[in-house]
């Protein structure tokens, strides 16, 4: 079964502090995009990793994709209030079919 | 405005009702999306569409339906509504090309 597991889930941490998610994945990617989410709010686009060691960096964020290891990251530095949000991947495998899957999120909370 | 434009935004109603959930995009692109999503959790696709005549069943089609009138406009439908499809009905776009997902702003339903 095709999975697309990110850890962890949940992620309650202290501004100015490190920390990474994980996106894991069970298949062959073709290209892998991180998004963002406010509550209640729509999806927005943060980054897209085209190929194995590819790294995309926007200020406090930087993402980077492991094909090998079907691995995705998304390193947060020193951490601030208003990166709170939940944080989902999404795998884009199966060629041309352009078929895609999400990952089931990460809620992150940056306590003052 | 909006790229990806979704009516009604908040929509309650009573069990048993039809409603329908309208989705256009000027993005040119040729892909449709319905997803929904619940509280703390991530997003299931209910239907896609590659284009007008090619509409497919996602993960948690029962109970719903879909219309492609024209490559701009996907409209879902709950033909009876019940309690338990209470949630956040999302839309979304994407280029065959890319696979990229461009979000509507959401359309949340309360059903009584």
């Amino acid at each position: 079964e095709l999975k697309v597991e990110q850890n962890p889930l949940f992620l309650s941490m202290q501004e100015g502090k490190n920390y990474t998610i994980y996106c894991n994945y069970s298949t062959t990617s073709d290209r892998l995009y991180w998004y963002r989410q406010d509550p209640g709010k729509s999806l927005e686009s943060l980054f897209v990793l085209l190929s194995n060691g590819a790294v995309k960096q926007e200020g406090r964020l930087m993402a980077s994709l492991d094909t090998k290891a079907r691995l995705s990251t998304l390193h947060i530095t020193a951490a601030v209030h208003d990166l709170s949000a939940t944080y989902f991947c999404l795998l884009v495998y199966g060629g041309a079919t352009n078929k895609l899957i999400f990952g089931t999120g990460t809620l992150l909370a940056v306590q003052p | 405005d909006a790229d990806v434009t979704q009516t009604p935004r908040n929509r309650i109603t009573k069990t048993g009702k039809r409603i329908m959930l309208e989705c256009s995009q000027t993005k040119g692109h040729d892909r449709m999306y319905w997803y929904r999503q619940d509280p703390g959790l991530g997003l299931r696709l209910i239907y896609y569409s590659f284009d007008v005549k090619d509409i497919n069943k996602g993960e948690i089609s029962d109970g719903y339906s879909v219309s492609r009138q024209a490559q701009a406009k996907f409209s879902l439908s709950l033909e009876s509504a019940i309690p338990n499809q209470t949630a956040l009905y999302f839309c979304a776009t994407s280029w065959r090309g890319t696979g990229e997902l461009f979000f509507g702003e959401g359309s949340r339903l309360t059903v009584l």
